[in-house]
């Protein structure tokens, strides 16, 4: 079964500089999708960024991008130039290509910015 | 906004009671998606469907736990008999795709908040 970790329950960064969340997972699968959403405090979920894994380029999205290592199953986001509007808890996802295509997330990184 | 609904937002029920919440996806997504979330945790898959077809159910969906798609349209889902242990954020994902397209992105709703006393 996939798993997905997430090793810092809580992150905090001073606003307008970097942070990067850490994600670990497990797959015997070589074609999948990995995701980072974003949760923010009584709002709902929204996807920040996608990475195909038959893609060695790094996905990018204006001030987010990850740093995706297949061989070492390990999926970080990095965020620049810190907003307030950043703080949320972020989640790490997994997704198989086939089959119900559920999405598998881990347990969560509480991000706080300082202004 | 035309974005995934859920409704009601929050729900307080007794133990033993039944409750039924309700998802209206996304007009033209297919796909349909139930997880549970507890505090602290991240979101755990409980089912799916294409279009009215209720094709995966996870093990953490009991008999007590039951979901439907009418016309694969809005979804609900009910639990019978609540526990103490089904309180939690239960959150409605849509989606468009097929087998074909593996791309879709899937869309969340503001989640129905239980709490069982």
């Amino acid at each position: 079964a996939q798993t997905v970790t997430q090793s810092q329950p809580e992150m905090s960064v001073q606003e307008a500089e970097t942070v990067t969340l850490s994600c670990t997972y497990d797959t015997s699968e070589s074609d999948y999708y990995l995701f980072w959403y974003k949760q923010p405090p009584s709002r709902q979920m929204i996807l920040v960024i996608r990475q195909e894994a038959y893609k060695q380029q790094n996905a990018t999205e204006n001030r987010f991008s990850v740093n995706f290592q297949k061989a070492a199953k390990s999926f970080s986001l990095k965020i620049s130039d810190s907003q307030l509007g950043d703080a949320a808890m972020y989640f790490c996802a997994y997704r198989f290509t086939q089959g119900a295509q559920k999405l598998v997330f881990g347990q969560g990184t509480r991000l706080t910015i300082n202004p | 906004d035309t974005g995934v609904s859920q409704d009601p937002r929050h729900k307080i029920t007794k133990r033993g009671q039944n409750v039924t919440f309700r998802c209206d996806p996304i007009s033209e997504h297919n796909r349909l998606y139930w997880y549970r979330q507890t505090l602290g945790q991240g979101p755990e898959f409980l089912t799916y469907f294409q279009n009215e077809a209720q094709l995966e159910k996870s093990r953490l969906l009991s008999d007590r736990f039951s979901a439907e798609r009418p016309k694969g349209s809005f979804s609900t889902l009910e639990i019978q008999r609540t526990e103490q242990g089904d309180s939690a954020m239960y959150l409605c994902a849509s989606s468009l795709g097929s087998d074909r397209v593996h791309q879709e992105t899937q869309y969340f709703g503001p989640g129905t908040r239980l709490l069982v006393l």
